[in-house]
């Protein structure tokens, strides 16, 4: 199956701070979306992004399938931001099986 | 707005035991995922419905793992006999992608978290 990489694997920010959040893939993908876990466990939704740019509030997201990463920005970071961010990768031509990566673990101190 | 439910939302269970899992998805989602997350790691897929069928149960270990969408909405996951390896949190995804459609967002429940001792 395809590989999916996060980077960092940790990262500690004060509270306001920027910062970019970095997912490769290793082989041609259908979709892309990135997700924010929560202290219960819960996925939340942030992008589906297979391709482009999109914004939501502080966040935005980009998208380079032809060269096989996607990026997640945060700006102005707020201690709720605190938690581990996905990003899954659905792999093409193989019945929609989507791949996560290991995840970013980020705590916004005040 | 439309949700995934999950129940229960913690289970403890002695090894041996048999355990349940249940999962509604969102209304009208033909497509729904069974998740395990170890904890510090990513989901990985144990089982995908389409409608009814399983499209891929290649990583479900089938001598004590079952998984069924009977009428193609609800779905269980079960687990007999629970070993000590098992504990972990169980997640269901569904998304509403029908056959020959590129757009597929999933979106997930609030899991189930599994203690075996």
């Amino acid at each position: 199956g395809i590989q999916v990489e996060q980077s960092p694997p940790d990262l500690i920010l004060q509270e306001g701070a920027n910062s970019t959040l970095r997912c490769n893939f290793s082989d041609s993908v259908n979709n892309l979306q990135w997700f924010h876990q929560n202290p219960w466990g819960q996925l939340i939704n942030l992008f589906y992004i297979p391709s482009g740019t999109k914004q939501n509030g502080r966040l935005s997201a980009t998208t380079v399938a032809t060269e096989r990463y996607s990026l997640l920005y945060i700006s102005s970071s707020q201690t709720t931001d605190s938690g581990v961010y996905f990003c899954a990768v659905e792999e093409r031509d193989t019945g929609n099986q989507f791949y996560f990566g290991t995840g970013t673990s980020l705590t916004v101190i005040p | 707005e439309a949700e995934v439910a999950q129940s229960p939302r913690y289970k403890i269970t002695e090894k041996s035991q048999a355990v349940a899992f249940w999962c509604d998805p969102i209304s009208g989602h033909a497509t729904l995922y069974w998740y395990r997350q170890i904890l510090g790691q990513g989901p990985e897929l144990l089982v995908q419905f389409q409608d009814e069928s399983v499209v891929d149960d290649s990583q479900l270990p089938k001598d004590r793992f079952s998984a069924e969408r009977l009428k193609g909405v609800d779905s269980t996951l079960k687990i007999q006999p629970a070993e000590l390896g098992d504990s972990a949190m169980y997640l269901c995804a569904s998304s509403s992608q029908g056959w020959g459609s590129s757009y597929n967002e999933q979106f997930f429940g609030p899991g189930t978290r599994l203690t075996v001792l």
